[in-house]
């Protein structure tokens, strides 16, 4: 079974900083997607990756196969950034497998 | 807006229920997803249709059921409504392939009462 775990659970930022957040999977897996849930409940996909490193405006997702770890950052953090960053894996054609998030409070 | 479009946006019933959601994909995907997510279960998949067919298969009870249709859009009919399927139900479409982006919709925020 493919566990995906996150940390931190929880994360309370003030504007301007450098956010990491982490993912940790326990199987070997064809792709990893970050995903964003807006306090409305609204999801929205930043990136799907399988190797290396993506990049988009503040937003920097990078993954290390072999570790099975991906990291999402978030530089010059707004209080727009606050919402819930959930990672999920696809381990060759099975469907998505979930993180259980990480929720982002980002204060002025 | 994703271009996914799900409705209703809320649904409030009593245990023992049927209630239908629907889902219209972006246009031109082909594949349609349905996701629960429950406050103590986090997000799980239920199931994907490719071009009126299931693909595959996730943790859906046998009280679910979801069909595609011809025109690609998709209803997930839950039955026998429970305390606990109280929950966000999310439908994402994608172009076709399992390995591309997935565009979600806004959601059903579905209250069993």
């Amino acid at each position: 079974k493919n566990e995906v775990e996150q940390s931190p659970q929880n994360l309370t930022a003030q504007e301007g900083e450098f956010i990491t957040i982490n993912c940790s999977y326990s199987v070997g897996i064809s792709a990893l997607h970050w995903l964003q849930q807006h306090p409305g409940g609204g999801i929205v996909s930043l990136f799907m990756l399988s190797s290396g490193k993506k990049k988009h405006g503040r937003l920097i997702a990078t993954i290390n196969i072999q570790e099975k770890h991906s990291s999402l950052h978030i530089t010059a953090s707004h209080p727009r950034d606050s919402a819930v960053y959930i990672c999920a894996v696809l381990s060759g054609n099975t469907p998505l497998v979930f993180g259980k998030g990480t929720r982002l409070s980002v204060i002025a | 807006d994703s271009g996914v479009t799900q409705t209703p946006k809320h649904l409030i019933t009593a245990t023992g229920q049927r209630v239908t959601l629907r889902c219209s994909p972006r246009s031109g995907d082909l594949s349609v997803y349905w996701y629960q997510q429950s406050l103590d279960q986090g997000l799980q998949f239920l199931i994907q249709y490719y071009n009126g067919e299931e693909r595959a298969k996730g943790n859906i009870l046998e009280r679910f059921s979801a069909q595609q249709f011809p025109d690609l859009h998709s209803e997930l009919n839950l039955s026998s409504l429970e305390l606990g399927d109280s929950a966000l139900y999310f439908c994402a479409s994608s172009g076709g392939a399992i390995q591309e982006t997935q565009y979600f919709g806004p959601g059903t925020r579905l209250l069993v009462l």
